[in-house]
């Protein structure tokens, strides 16, 4: 299995410019995540999905947008890109019915807003 | 609003010797908890969690114990090894398991 991947590793754009990040499991997880981290801090939640076709907003969604259509993929949209939006992005996957609620994480994305 | 926190940025521990690293969370709805560990320029991976029934939780070199009343956990590392280098992230979700807050990480530096 090549789990969680994450394209592409970076990316910088310009203000005001959009971009889709994907990211894809070979798991056969149903929830599936979107975090941003910036430097010195935790993660934060954007969204997430229990399933496909289903979404729903975390902490900071604001600027950003999700779809499920599959499985596999989460992509995730940023729409007229803001220098706040300048962070390392992590897509993570986990199934419905581990106990633990352990997640998988990707390698993550790095996106530079200038 | 942080409602997971880590007050240690870093920490560093001679190796053979016990790492301690602290959480605390202010949500009393959290159910479960987690620990992270990661390396730059890779995702976090899953360490080890355990649930609010249970007040302490062992695998190997790791325990991690919970303090409900507190509202704290920590995590113990015995012995620490140089390869434990990394910042290590407690994260907290109500038992939905639909919603992760993270704290906002110790990194700890194991000393040959």
């Amino acid at each position: 299995n090549a789990g969680v991947t994450q394209t592409p590793k970076f990316r910088i754009l310009k203000i005001g410019q959009s971009m889709t990040l994907q990211c894809t499991q070979d798991m056969n997880h149903n929830y599936m995540y979107w975090y941003r981290q910036d430097p010195g801090m935790g993660l934060k939640l954007i969204y997430y999905s229990v399933g496909a076709g289903i979404t729903d907003k975390g902490e900071v969604p604001n600027g950003y947008n999700v779809s499920r259509s599959t499985t596999e993929d989460f992509p995730l949209r940023l729409e007229l890109a803001a220098p706040s939006q300048t962070s390392v992005y992590f897509c993570a996957s986990r199934p419905r019915d581990r106990g633990w609620y352990e997640q998988f994480f990707g390698p993550g994305t790095r996106l530079t807003v200038l | 609003d942080q409602q997971v926190k880590q007050n240690s940025p870093s920490l560093s521990v001679q190796e053979g010797r016990i790492s301690i690293l602290n959480c605390d969370y202010t949500n009393s709805m959290f159910d479960y908890f987690l620990w992270y560990k990661k390396y730059p320029a890779e995702g976090p991976t899953f360490l080890i969690s355990i649930s609010s029934i249970k007040d302490k939780n062992e695998d190997g070199r790791f325990t991690v114990f919970l303090n409900k009343s507190a509202k704290h956990l920590s995590l113990h590392i015995v012995p620490s090894q140089p390869g434990d280098s990394a910042v290590y992230f407690c994260a907290a979700s109500s038992n939905t398991g639909n919603q992760f807050y993270f704290g906002t990480g110790t990194s700890l530096t194991v000393i040959p």
